[in-house]
């Protein structure tokens, strides 16, 4: 199956301090990513949509000055943290559908653990 | 009407056993169905996935059984490994909605040896 990687794959950085996590998709092309954020024991909550090419789709209540999301190519989507807190710990995930209609196949990365002193 | 309930939230089954885990949804216009599998510090991987003309799917030891009807649709597990043991997530997907997954709560499932 497609192949999507993140890095990096744990972080761990000071308040204050921006992060930065790429989303890569390594075998096919991807208009569209999706970022989740996921606390422990907790479902996936989608934070926002990466669209190639423009301007990004945020969830209500996710901030868009502080989770700055660059869709530059089909093959990568970064996700910046920017003034990083202890609430911003936590686990991040991104995926992106393949491009086939009837498979609707989304695939996931491997997840960043971003822990904020 | 965008939810998607998933039960139970946690799961002990013995090993050699059926895993069976439910979903239900209230909007119609969902057509795509899949279960992603989670072990800690990963992220999802897409395990089966059905759409609503049929009724059941099955992948080896693992099995969806679709109800359009009732709205409901469950994730059979067959002769339960403990390697199956991993969180468990249902969702629901609308073809044209620009992929975007509606997800259940998770099940967390213990196989124990």
């Amino acid at each position: 199956g497609a192949v999507v990687s993140q890095h990096p794959s744990w972080v761990i950085c000071k308040s204050g301090t921006s992060v930065k996590i790429e989303c890569r998709s390594l075998d096919f092309q991807a208009t569209t990513m999706f970022w989740y954020r996921q606390f422990p024991k907790q479902s996936l909550m989608l934070m926002a949509t990466s669209n190639e090419g423009s301007k990004a789709t945020y969830e209500q209540g996710v901030e868009k000055d502080k989770f700055l999301i660059n869709h530059a190519s089909l093959t990568l989507s970064t996700l910046t943290v920017t003034s990083a807190h202890p609430e911003d710990s936590s686990f991040y995930i991104c995926s992106a559908p393949t491009l086939n209609p009837r498979t609707d196949t989304q695939y996931f990365g491997p997840g960043t653990r971003l822990t904020v002193l | 009407q965008q939810q998607v309930k998933q039960s139970p939230q946690s799961l002990i089954v013995q090993k050699g056993g059926i895993s069976i885990i439910n979903c239900a949804y209230e909007n119609t216009a969902f057509d795509y169905f899949p279960w992603y599998q989670q072990f800690p510090g990963k992220g999802p991987a897409l395990l089966i996935a059905i759409r609503p003309d049929v009724s059941e799917k099955k992948e080896g030891r693992f099995t969806i059984s679709f109800n359009k009807s009732a709205k409901q649709f469950s994730l059979h597990i067959m002769d339960s490994q403990p390697g199956d043991s991993a969180t468990y997530f249902c969702a629901a997907s609308i073809s044209d909605s620009n992929y975007q997954l509606i997800w259940g709560a998770g099940t967390k499932l213990i196989i124990k040896p």
